[in-house]
């Protein structure tokens, strides 16, 4: 099973880019890498997800390595209301949409 | 559009007490997926269903813990009896499709606390 490495908390200031940093070293090929969030006392929230290519949507960027074993969530202008955790996850079998998620990173944006 | 829909929002109840939780998921999308939430840890993945066929219970304990999606739609959870351990925030959460590359929309969840 692919599994995922994420610091356990990162800080960022209200107005920057958020970079949310994934390791998934032992991705198969044909494994997507999901992002999620999770605000407080809520059930977590679908962001972005990808294959191979670099993935946009107007919640945030998703840049995979070339060669797969990572990636970085982006959110480009940051407000306090995206202080959450992040969970990347790695849907290890593709024909039943199973998801493991990690413990996260718990983003703390500050003004 | 409607959301999935959960309820209660919250449950206090003693140890060996018996417990249910709801869920209706957005309509139209035929699996439907039950987590258990630890404090401080992500969700994990008790049972899912593909409308009303259970395809995945392998972390559901068995013993004390059932599921039902009767027609496809809704669900019930239940833990019985429960134990001090069941402490969690119980998460529906619902997609469309059986298959590739689908999202999933979670409830806002139930909140249990067994005393």
């Amino acid at each position: 099973d692919a599994k995922t490495t994420q610091p356990t908390s990162m800080d960022c200031a209200e107005g920057r880019a958020a970079n949310l940093p994934c390791n998934h070293s032992t991705i198969s090929g044909n494994e997507y890498v999901y992002w999620y969030r999770q605000i407080h006392s809520q059930g977590p929230q679908y962001i972005i997800h990808g294959l191979k290519n670099n993935e946009t949507n107007e919640m945030a960027s998703l840049i995979i390595t070339e060669d797969r074993k990572s990636s970085t969530l982006i959110l480009p202008h940051a407000t306090l209301r995206d202080t959450a955790v992040y969970y990347c996850i790695v849907r290890v079998d593709i024909s039943f949409n199973k998801f493991y998620f990690g413990s996260g990173t718990k983003l703390n944006v500050k003004p | 559009e409607a959301g999935v829909v959960q309820s209660p929002r919250y449950k206090i109840i003693e140890k060996k007490q018996p417990v249910a939780f709801w869920c209706n998921p957005i309509s139209g999308h035929n699996t439907l997926y039950w987590y258990r939430q630890n404090l401080g840890q992500g969700p994990e993945l008790l049972i899912r269903y593909e409308n009303e066929e259970a395809v995945d219970d392998s972390q559901l304990p068995k013993d004390r813990f059932s599921a039902e999606r009767l027609k496809g739609v809704d669900s019930t959870l239940k833990i019985q009896p429960a134990e001090l351990g069941d402490s969690a925030v119980y998460l529906c959460a619902s997609s469309f499709g059986l298959a590739g590359a689908y999202e999933q929309y979670f409830g806002p969840g139930t909140r249990l606390t067994v005393t």
